[in-house]
């Protein structure tokens, strides 16, 4: 059984400040990771890919991966209330078919 | 448009009642999936193929679902004889083989069965 595990949350930033979201995995074998983000409402939207260990940045957004640790996580820099939503971790196995986590529920105060 | 997109919006049926939603990928993508998503939830794997191949299957896909991919295009998810706990979001997502830069969603189809 193939998991990937998220804090559902919801997490609770203000605006301006870093907002860290994690997420484990059990599939060895997996090679790419994603990030989606989920409106309310709507269907997710890719965000980040990342391949390789070590950091990968986008704009405001910086995905880290340690595949020995099993574990990838996503940094939203300068939270804009426009980033709340769900962000959910999606892992592709060995068949290249994603498994994802439930979400984190992400919410920026003004 | 290129993206992926699907058919129905929104979905009102009556338990019992058949359902058909429509997915239509992104042209150079051979790959195309069907997920299910209720309310705090990920979505959860259902099928996918492989150009015309149904190639995976989960568990969760009893045999009142079926899928099609005729011709390696669109494809069409049927519900046979709807029960209360198929509302849900039904989503479909396309990627190229190996899925290598990501997996594109469609805006879903969102089924409610009274």
């Amino acid at each position: 059984q193939k998991e990937v595990e998220q804090n559902s949350g919801p997490l609770s930033v203000p605006e301006g400040a870093i907002a860290s979201l994690n997420c484990t995995y059990s599939d060895r074998v997996s090679q790419s990771f994603f990030w989606y983000r989920q409106y309310s409402g709507k269907s997710p939207e890719l965000i980040m890919s990342i391949y390789s260990n070590g950091d990968k940045e986008d704009g405001r957004f910086t995905a880290q991966l340690n595949k020995a640790s099993q574990y990838v996580s996503l940094l939203i820099r300068d939270s804009q209330p426009s980033d709340s939503a769900t962000y959910l971790c999606a892992v592709p196995g060995g068949s290249y078919i994603p498994t994802f986590g439930r979400g984190t529920s992400l919410i920026v105060h003004p | 448009d290129t993206g992926v997109s699907q058919d129905p919006r929104h979905k009102i049926t009556k338990r019992g009642q058949n359902v058909t939603f429509r997915c239509d990928p992104i042209s150079e993508h051979n790959r195309l999936y069907w997920y299910r998503q209720t309310l705090g939830q990920g979505p959860e794997f259902l099928t996918y193929f492989q150009n015309e191949a149904q190639l995976e299957k989960s568990r969760l896909l009893s045999d009142r679902f079926s899928a099609e991919r005729p011709k390696g295009s669109f494809s069409t998810l049927e519900i046979q004889r709807t029960e209360q706990g198929d509302s849900a979001m039904y989503l479909c997502a396309s990627s190229a083989l190996n899925g290598g830069v990501g997996y594109t969603f469609g805006s879903g189809t969102r089924l409610t069965v009274v």
